[in-house]
């Protein structure tokens, strides 16, 4: 495997349900994101994991929690979510988040989650 | 806050013919500027960027871009599209003030006809 890879590419669960999304980068990077992709609106940063630490939460509401165990992989856990909810989840990594606009980021496929 | 806007939803055009997609940020200073092309059922690639300097810039797949600050555009051009360039295009904006985050614009969605 190569860049950056996410699964589920699909996912379709109740409100009641939990599922977790799962991103793993294979670019040696120490930064990696959480961004929404809903139709016909701009990419919604969610979240900034920098070496592990958490270091942007964009008012995201708490029925999304991530976790990121290494530097390589970054989990979003979903929990009680809406139907607002449904939208495209991508991954990103990249070098060095403080680097700032010199940091490239690198995007996966992403994970389409419907939530019925 | 900083904001990015791209005027046009869709663009069609047809295949060997030139493109222009329009892009205009909302900010005082230069701030760092960039395309990224999506495909269906694809993640984000990033086209070209600019820092500074020259503000001509070039990117890969032909395409280039130049940043006017008097207008605050940042247009991405093509001499002759291709039918594999249909695509969404994204242009984003990133500056230290706001801890240097990429925020994007809506996107336009490129059609190409033969």
């Amino acid at each position: 495997e190569t860049g950056v890879t996410q699964t589920p590419r699909h996912l379709v669960m109740g409100m009641t349900n939990k599922k977790s999304l799962k991103c793993e980068q294979h670019l040696g990077h120490n930064a990696m994101y959480w961004y929404k992709q809903s139709a016909k609106k701009p990419l919604e940063l969610m979240f900034v994991y920098s070496l592990e630490e958490r270091v942007e939460n964009n008012s995201v509401p708490s029925r999304f929690s991530p976790e990121c165990p290494n530097s390589s992989h970054l989990f979003l856990h979903l929990h009680t979510l809406q139907p607002e909810d449904s939208a495209l989840y991508l991954c990103a990594s990249s070098q060095d988040f403080r680097a700032g606009g010199h940091d490239e980021q690198f995007f996966g496929p992403g994970t389409r989650l419907t939530v019925l | 806050a900083q904001s990015v806007t791209q005027p046009d939803i869709h663009i069609t055009v047809s295949e060997g013919a030139s493109l222009e997609l329009r892009c205009n940020y909302s900010y005082g200073a230069t701030p760092y500027l960039f395309w990224y092309v999506q495909s269906p059922g694809q993640g984000l690639q990033l086209l070209l960027k600019y820092f500074s300097g020259d503000t001509l810039v070039q990117g890969i797949k032909g395409f280039e871009a130049e940043f006017k600050r008097s207008q605050s555009s940042f247009n991405l051009r093509k001499p002759s599209v291709h039918w594999s360039d249909a695509a969404e295009y994204f242009c984003a904006v990133a500056n230290m003030e706001y801890g240097n985050k990429l925020v994007f614009g809506a996107g336009t969605i490129l059609r190409v006809k033969s």
